[in-house]
């Protein structure tokens, strides 16, 4: 089916273990993007790109690591999970910058870091 | 960074009601944009505003782009139950949806 699907929907891990969130959208848009949600934050950019091959940092991108090979994935990698990693993660696409684009949300992975 | 204040956190209010919630900024934005998330879901786009001053209205929904840049409001009239969810506004400097800022949310619930 047409749109943006991320992987896991659910995943428990533990306190330094590496842990990989996928994200795939069908609509190949140019512009990617990686979000956390937590309570009293609401959603805070973490990493985003604009084309394959092109990432840039958000506002806490700190402990975690983003590729973009293709331009229909944008996987999203804690490369050692710590408690405060625990979060739902949303990846985000929209089609272009300057435009009066959308950003298209994926349904969220939800991450317990033990 | 940027500081997004939505107001009010949550609210209570029964099917009919109207509903109001804001939201401020510490500086100016191009783009203004609210989204509803449901319960285990992504945020949806509701209503995007372009320019200041601007009024938009997407069914019972309006929402304005404050002609400082700095806040929007939306409104829901006639409230019903799938109204229920929380409500996000979003902002950026650039004219379209690049590196948004978002709102910490308000929670509307409808008391049956």
């Amino acid at each position: 089916d047409a749109g943006i699907t991320q992987s896991p929907r659910y995943k428990i891990t533990e306190t330094g273990r590496q842990v990989t969130l996928m994200c795939h959208q069908t609509w190949s848009h140019s512009y990617m993007f990686w979000y956390r949600q937590d309570l009293g934050h609401g959603l805070r950019l973490i990493y985003y790109s604009a084309a394959a091959d092109i990432t840039d940092k958000g506002e806490v991108p700190d402990g975690y690591v983003v590729s973009r090979s293709k331009t229909e994935n944008f996987p999203l990698t804690l490369e050692s999970a710590t408690r405060s990693q625990t979060s739902v993660y949303f990846c985000a696409s929209s089609g272009t910058s300057g435009g009066e684009e959308t950003q298209y949300f994926g349904p969220g992975t939800r991450l317990l870091v033990l | 960074g940027q500081q997004l204040n939505q107001s009010p956190q949550s609210m209570f209010i029964q099917e009919g009601e109207d509903v109001s919630m804001n939201c401020t900024s510490s500086s100016i934005f191009n783009t203004w944009l609210w989204y509803k998330q449901d319960p285990g879901e992504g945020p949806v786009l509701l209503i995007a505003l372009y320019k200041a001053g601007e009024l938009t209205s997407n069914g019972r929904l309006t929402a304005q782009f404050g002609i400082t840049r700095k806040d929007s409001f939306l409104n829901i009239s006639a409230s019903i139950p799938s109204d229920v969810g929380i409500y996000f506004c979003a902002g950026t400097l650039n004219f379209g949806n690049e590196k948004l800022t978002f709102g910490t949310g308000t929670r509307l619930t409808i008391i049956p």
